[in-house]
């Protein structure tokens, strides 16, 4: 079946301005995380929605990242007032958690460069 | 709070050799997973194998295989009969079987296969 998805793959932006990258998670699968992928921070964690239950948001770095999940399926996740520490690729990942089944399968990213 | 260190930043090995990369976690829980993710040029990160940590077998994965160590707290990955389809950065990461359950990774292993 298809894999997670995301769009745009690259995405270039002014400092300043606001960006949407979108994620597109394997059918079914009801948790979705979004992670952050850059030189000097290596792989983090920014926020996890599981179902109808409010997100976790507490890898988001500041208030200008913010992401929703729409009908437990798409999620976007923002960055208002781009900032150049922000370039790096967002990765987003989906899985179905299941006990002692959960596995994270990843898109193939979204690389943010922000000048 | 998790850790996971990855101690090699870069390894080489020629192709139909073997291969081993290292992998040491920190954490207070009992039950947990382990995952070894390989990330190719092409950014999508693929899943290698994974350890469910009440399992004392290790987890082995056609020519990949892992060392589970609970009790040292480690988890390497060893590759067999390496191809040069393999190079790529290889990630470990942990996730808790209870609450978030979001991946804390190492900060990867380069490894190239010479032909």
């Amino acid at each position: 079946g298809a894999g997670v998805s995301q769009s745009p793959s690259n995405k270039v932006t002014e400092k300043g301005k606001d960006v949407e990258l979108r994620c597109d998670p394997i059918s079914g699968h009801t948790a979705l995380y979004w992670y952050r992928q850059s030189l000097g921070q290596g792989l983090e964690f920014l926020i996890y929605f599981q179902g109808n239950s409010a997100p976790d948001k507490s890898g988001l770095p500041s208030d200008r990242f913010s992401a929703e999940r729409t009908g437990g399926s798409v999620s976007t996740l923002t960055i208002q007032r781009t900032q150049q520490e922000d370039s790096a690729v967002y990765l987003c990942a989906s899985s179905l958690v299941a006990e002692g089944r959960e596995t994270q399968y990843f898109g193939p990213g979204t690389r943010l460069l922000v000048l | 709070a998790q850790t996971v260190t990855q101690s090699q930043p870069e390894m080489s090995v020629q192709e139909a050799e073997t291969v081993t990369l290292s992998c040491t976690y920190d954490t207070s829980e009992n039950n947990y997973y382990l995952f070894w993710y390989k990330q190719p040029p092409s950014r999508q990160m693929i899943l290698v194998i994974r350890q469910e940590a009440y399992k004392q077998q290790n987890a082995t994965e056609n020519r990949f295989s892992v060392n589970f160590q609970k009790a040292a707290k480690s988890f390497s990955l060893k590759i067999s009969d390496s191809q040069l389809g393999d190079t790529a950065m290889y990630f470990c990461a942990f996730m808790k079987d209870t609450g978030r359950r979001a991946l804390t990774f190492g900060s990867g292993t380069r490894l190239q296969v010479q032909p």
